[in-house]
């Protein structure tokens, strides 16, 4: 089985600052991770994913994450935040053998202030 | 082209009430998957199609939720004798193959009164 835990429930920041969120995750076998992203009134979209090979690993409008499989976790980052990355942010973890469900955090609520 | 759609994208119902919830995959995507997110948390598993089989059913929560897949493409969701902690977001997502990139759809608003 595998669990996911999102160490800021909110992460305020002022425009154009960087931005870290933090996840961790636990598993008994090895794991592909997903970060989503859901705007207000919308779904969820990917923004990245590592399922092999290089631990940095670059997503769409700007976002990168890298994987520590010895800390197990999967940090999201982005250098300089703009208004339109106000959104709710999940971490999410796979198995890479039999189950195919995916295990979310349960977010973080990032904030952009001008 | 299309993404995946949920009908109806709210659905208010009484308590004891029988609901069914329709989701449209992408057009060629063999797996789907429902999930139900509820208010301030993660998205939380339900159930994995593979085709038109459950591959695993083991998120539904008790057996008043029951899910189909009949041709492989259209997935109902069905919840008998509502209850009030069944109010959420139920989300429905699919994929090309077994460890594709799950799409999702913009979900339906249960409210159970």
């Amino acid at each position: 089985a595998q669990s996911v835990t999102q160490l800021d429930s909110q992460v305020p920041v002022f425009e154009e600052a960087p931005v870290e969120l933090r996840c961790n995750y636990s598993s008994s076998v090895s794991v592909y991770l997903f970060w989503y992203v859901q705007y207000p009134n919308q779904g969820l979209q990917l923004l990245l994913k590592y399922l092999s090979g290089s631990t940095l690993v670059k997503g769409i409008n700007g976002f990168e994450a890298e994987f520590n499989k010895s800390q197990t976790s999967f940090h999201l980052r982005k250098p300089s935040v703009h208004i339109s990355d106000t959104a709710e942010y999940f971490c999410a973890v796979m198995g890479n053998r039999g189950a195919q469900k995916l295990v979310f955090g349960q977010g973080t609520r990032l904030t952009i202030n001008p | 082209g299309a993404g995946v759609s949920q009908t109806p994208s709210n659905k208010v119902t009484e308590k004891g009430k029988y609901v069914e919830l329709r989701c449209d995959p992408i057009s060629g995507h063999t797996a789907l998957y429902w999930y139900r997110q509820s208010l301030g948390q993660g998205p939380e598993f339900l159930i994995y199609f593979q085709g038109t089989g459950a591959a695993d059913d083991s998120g539904l929560p008790n057996d008043r939720f029951f899910a189909v897949r009949p041709e492989g493409s259209v997935s109902t969701l069905k919840i008998q004798r509502t209850e009030r902690g069944d109010s959420a977001v139920y989300l429905c997502a699919s994929s090309k193959q077994r460890e594709g990139e799950q799409y999702f759809g913009p979900g339906t608003r249960l409210t159970v009164t």
